[in-house]
C-alpha cells in the first residue's frame, strides 16, 4: 500500500512568516494532491500535481512535486490567521478513481 | 450547486445499534468513497464504489456495510456500532482523479 508521511506534525507560526510543509512518498506518485481542512470541517482541495518537477501556485500557496514523483512540498509565503487548518496531502493509487491514500495531516496555526 | 452532503452531520449512538450514514452528490460521478479520519490516523479508506452496484472494501471494512443501487447515493451502514466506530466519517465522489468531498459526520458511539 501507499504510504505517505507528512512533516511536521504540527506547525505554530506567526502571521506574516513564511512556511513549509513536507509530504513523502514510499513510493512513485501518480499523483499528488493537497487538501485543506478547516477544524470540523470537510476537505477543501488544493492542488494537483502529476509531473516530476511540476510546480503550482494559487494565491499564497506554491506546491512542487519532485523529479522523482515521491515528495512533494507545500510552501506558504506570508502566512495569514485564514491559513490556519489542517493541511493533508493524498496519492491515488494509479488507477483513476481507486483507491486513494492519504498522509496523517499537519496542523498549522498562525498567530495574529 | 449542491455538490455532495452528508446527513446526518451529527450523531450520537449507543453500542450494539444500527447506524447509516447518507452520503448524495449531485455531479453523478462514478466513483464514490467513505473514509473514516482519526487522530494519529488521518483518514483511512472504509468502502469505495466504482459505480452503481459495484462496491469494493478499503483499508478498514470491518463493521461496515455499504451499498450503491442509485449514482448519486452511497449510503454507510454500521450494523452493530462499537466505541472504535467513534469518528468523524468523509463520503467523497470523484470523476476523474480528483476527489470532492463531504462536510463530514461527526459519530459518537456510546
Amino acid at each position: 500500500s501507499q504510504e505517505l508521511e507528512q512533516s511536521p506534525q504540527s506547525l505554530i507560526v506567526q502571521e506574516g512568516k513564511n512556511l513549509t510543509i513536507n509530504c513523502t512518498s514510499s513510493k512513485t506518485l501518480y499523483g499528488l494532491y493537497w487538501y485543506k481542512q478547516k477544524y470540523g470541517e470537510g476537505l477543501i482541495f488544493l492542488m494537483m500535481l502529476q509531473k516530476g518537477g511540476e510546480e503550482k501556485s494559487h494565491e499564497k500557496i506554491t506546491a512542487k512535486l519532485d523529479e522523482k514523483k515521491q515528495q512533494s512540498s507545500l510552501h506558504i509565503t506570508a502566512s495569514q490567521p485564514s491559513h490556519a487548518g489542517i493541511y493533508l496531502c493524498g496519492a491515488d493509487g494509479g488507477n483513476t478513481g481507486n483507491q486513494f491514500y492519504f498522509g496523517t495531516g499537519t496542523s498549522l496555526t498562525v498567530i495574529p | 450547486d449542491a455538490g455532495i452532503t452528508q446527513s446526518p452531520r451529527y450523531k450520537i449512538t449507543e453500542t450494539g445499534r444500527q447506524v447509516t450514514l447518507m452520503c448524495h452528490q449531485t455531479w453523478s460521478h462514478s466513483y464514490m468513497f467513505w473514509y473514516r479520519q482519526d487522530l494519529g490516523h488521518g483518514l483511512r479508506l472504509i468502502y469505495y464504489s466504482a459505480a452503481a452496484d459495484i462496491t469494493d472494501k478499503g483499508e478498514v471494512p470491518d463493521g461496515y456495510v455499504v451499498s450503491r443501487s442509485k449514482t448519486e447515493n452511497f449510503p454507510l451502514t454500521l450494523e452493530s456500532a462499537t466505541r472504535s466506530q467513534t469518528s468523524v466519517y468523509f463520503c467523497a465522489s470523484s470523476e476523474g482523479r480528483k476527489q470532492y468531498f463531504g462536510p463530514g459526520t461527526r459519530l459518537t458511539v456510546t
